[in-house]
């Protein structure tokens, strides 16, 4: 069975820190992968996708995350936050089987001290 | 123009009571999802449907149910209660069945099961 695992759970952060958060996923074929991000107050987004070609995929607001099919893994990065990224964020896998069960990680919150 | 819409937005139900909880995609989108999201956790699948049709279905009892009209706006239904069904319920929707597709989320509906 598909899982998706999000190494932290909680992360705190001062503005103009780097930002990485983990993401590794279990399947074994071809996949979608997303990272979503839930403002405070505001509906899950879509913050990213990647479906194929360039790993390093870009998304709003400078987001950036790379798929790395040898370890299972798309990591969500951004190289300076500011206070306004403070969010829950969470990595999803939809596996290219042509069905659209999307597994969504526990989720990462972020806040991000100004 | 408008987002995916849930109704209601907050609900209180007792053990073994029945709950329905609706959702209107954004005009023009086919498809719609539900998903239970549990305080701490991700979304957690529970159905899809594309054009009034069942797509998908993930680990959830028989109590669980679903449907989808003809102006592709759906229903979920939840039977006999039970204290753990208490989550935040969230509908997605997008154009079509494909797991390339974006989905877009709703505020959700928060069921509290006392």
């Amino acid at each position: 069975a598909q899982s998706v695992s999000q190494h932290n759970h909680h992360v705190i952060l001062s503005e103009a820190a780097s930002l990485e958060l983990g993401c590794n996923y279990s399947y074994g074929g071809t996949v979608n992968l997303f990272w979503y991000v839930q403002y405070p107050g505001q509906h899950l987004q879509l913050l990213l996708k990647y479906f194929s070609g360039d790993p390093l995929v870009k998304g709003i607001k400078g987001f950036e995350a790379e798929f790395i099919k040898s370890k299972f893994s798309f990591n969500l990065r951004k190289p300076s936050v500011q206070w306004s990224d403070t969010a829950e964020y969470f990595c999803a896998v939809n596996a290219n089987t042509g069905g659209f069960k999307t597994i969504f990680g526990a989720g990462t919150r972020l806040f991000v001290k100004a | 123009d408008a987002g995916v819409t849930q109704s209601p937005t907050h609900l209180i139900k007792t053990r073994g009571q029945h709950v329905t909880l609706r959702c209107s995609p954004i005009s023009g989108h086919k498809s719609v999802s539900w998903y239970q999201q549990v305080l701490g956790q991700g979304p957690q699948f529970i159905f899809q449907y594309y054009e009034k049709e069942e797509r998908g279905r993930g680990n959830f009892p028989d109590r669980f149910s679903a449907r989808q009209f003809p102006n592709y706006s759906s229903e979920l239904n939840v039977n006999a209660l039970l204290l753990g069904d208490s989550a935040l319920y969230l509908c997605a929707s997008s154009l079509y069945i494909s797991s390339y597709n974006e989905q877009f989320f709703g505020p959700g509906t928060r069921l509290t099961v006392l």
